[in-house]
């Protein structure tokens, strides 16, 4: 079945740059979802179709997606962004959705 | 304001049959054509997509539950329920209940209810 793999964790200072990766084969040919949860809380929508994002959703969140990599971008990250993200893609092979494992980001 | 809300039984014995029933308020579900999802979260752990079915009942299940997840859908009363079969400890989760934003199941979820606790124990 398809894999989806994402850092367990990752990193970064208020106001700087955050990248999230999502590998699986071919990825770059599937539509790519991300989702942002924090503890306690349902998962929330912030970017799908791989580049979109939902109203209300800051433009400091941005995706793309080539090869076997999709990313997820948070510019001038704050600490409200702290939470895990998942990305998602629609297997078209086995008519199923994936989720990725999961990357928890941590504002220092 | 739409809303979505999980309801069904907290605790279920080794064997038996889950089930939780999924309620839209504030909308309809025929309005604009949907579908209407089923993800669970063991706690500690990463989400996984269950299943998800249409406002006419065309549906999509992850075979990796082999058979044992039932979606049905009830636009009258603006419900759908999922049912999980013989379930053992692993099937312990939040289960949250999802729209998807379009009539494709190809859509994100882009509304989910609180999420439901179900402990599989004896």
């Amino acid at each position: 079945s398809y894999v989806l793999t994402q850092p367990p964790s990752v990193s970064v200072a208020p106001g700087k740059t955050a990248k999230i990766a999502c590998g699986g084969n071919n990825i770059g040919t599937k539509s790519v979802h991300w989702y942002q949860q924090k503890p306690a809380q349902a998962p929330l929508l912030v970017i799908y179709d791989e580049s979109d994002r939902p109203s209300g959703i800051p433009d400091r969140f941005s995706g793309s997606n080539s090869g076997n990599t999709a990313t997820l971008t948070i510019s001038s990250v704050e600490a409200g962004d702290e939470a895990d993200y998942y990305c998602q893609v629609w297997d078209s092979n086995t008519d199923h959705y994936v989720f990725g494992t999961g990357t928890k980001v941590t504002v220092l | 304001q739409l809303h979505l809300l999980e309801s069904g039984p907290g605790l279920v014995k080794p064997s038996e049959t889950l089930s939780l029933t999924c309620t839209l308020s504030g909308g309809s579900m025929t309005t604009t054509p949907h579908f209407w999802g089923w993800i669970r979260q063991p706690p500690g752990k990463g989400l996984e997509w269950l299943g998800s079915i249409s406002y006419s009942g065309n549906s999509y299940q992850n075979p990796s539950l082999r058979g044992r997840l039932t979606i049905s859908v009830d636009t009258s009363k603006r419900q759908f329920s999922l049912e999980l079969a013989s379930v053992t400890a692993a099937d312990t989760a939040v289960y949250y209940c999802s729209r998807h934003a379009g009539e494709y199941v190809v859509h994100p979820s882009d509304l989910w209810g609180q999420g439901a606790l179900v402990t599989v124990s004896s």
